[in-house]
């Protein structure tokens, strides 16, 4: 069973551009989680979501950011018109629906190195 | 709100040896998990050890256990026979029992000296 998929592993962007990352999940995974790891420091969460639903979105800047999981498809972190401060290393997780257990393992992929120059 | 501290940004050990890696955290919650996860030079999340706070007894798993000390908001990482693959930035990591994002702390790097 495959893990977490994340690609590209390296993305260069110049201020402005659109950067997109995608990640697709184990297979049987229905729950997705994007991360966002700045240099020197731990990861911290951005949003949680399942098939073709953002279910907690409270870490997300609240402008340039989007996230969305289709029904078909990897989910995809996307980041418009990059500035410096997003050069970071963005993880996605996912998990399986789990029946009768409140608590769902994550399982994280090798994430993905933004620099924007 | 959550928050996961450690206090150790750098550590080393000698092979062989036994290292405990500190980690402390403050929730309101009663019953939650606590993780700690590997990260090596490749970046991959791994994870080591998950502690489950309405089980006293201590979590292990081969060369690596923990102290859980709930009164004291304490989760401390014990790796024993430190081997040169253990190198390292290790994150400690809380969750909710119903919440959907994991919380870490900025993490310790942990240099195996042979």
């Amino acid at each position: 069973n495959a893990g977490v998929m994340q690609n590209p592993r390296h993305l260069v962007r110049r201020r402005g551009q659109e950067a997109r990352l995608r990640c697709s999940p184990m297979k049987g995974h229905s729950h997705v989680y994007w991360y966002r790891q700045l240099p020197e420091e731990g990861l911290k969460f951005m949003v949680y979501l399942q098939k073709e639903n953002i279910i907690d979105e409270s870490g997300m800047p609240k402008e340039r950011f989007s996230a969305e999981f289709p029904k078909e498809g990897p989910s995809i972190l996307r980041i418009q018109q990059v500035v410096r401060g997003d050069s970071a290393a963005y993880f996605c997780a996912s998990s399986p629906e789990t029946s009768g257990r409140l608590f769902r393992e994550q399982y994280f992929g090798p994430g993905t190195r933004l620099t924007v120059t | 709100a959550q928050t996961v501290t450690q206090s150790q940004p750098e550590m080393s050990v000698q092979e062989a040896e036994t290292v405990t890696l500190s980690c402390t955290y403050d929730t309101s919650e009663n019953n939650y998990y606590l993780f700690w996860y590997k990260q090596p030079p490749s970046r991959q999340m791994i994870l080591v050890i998950r502690q489950e706070a309405y089980k006293q007894q201590n979590a292990t798993e081969n060369r690596f256990s923990v102290n859980f000390q709930k009164a004291a908001k304490s989760f401390s990482l014990k790796i024993s026979d430190s081997q040169l693959g253990d190198t390292a930035m290790y994150f400690c990591a809380f969750s909710k029992l119903t919440g959907n994002q994991f919380y870490f702390g900025t993490g310790t790097s942990l240099t195996v000296i042979p």
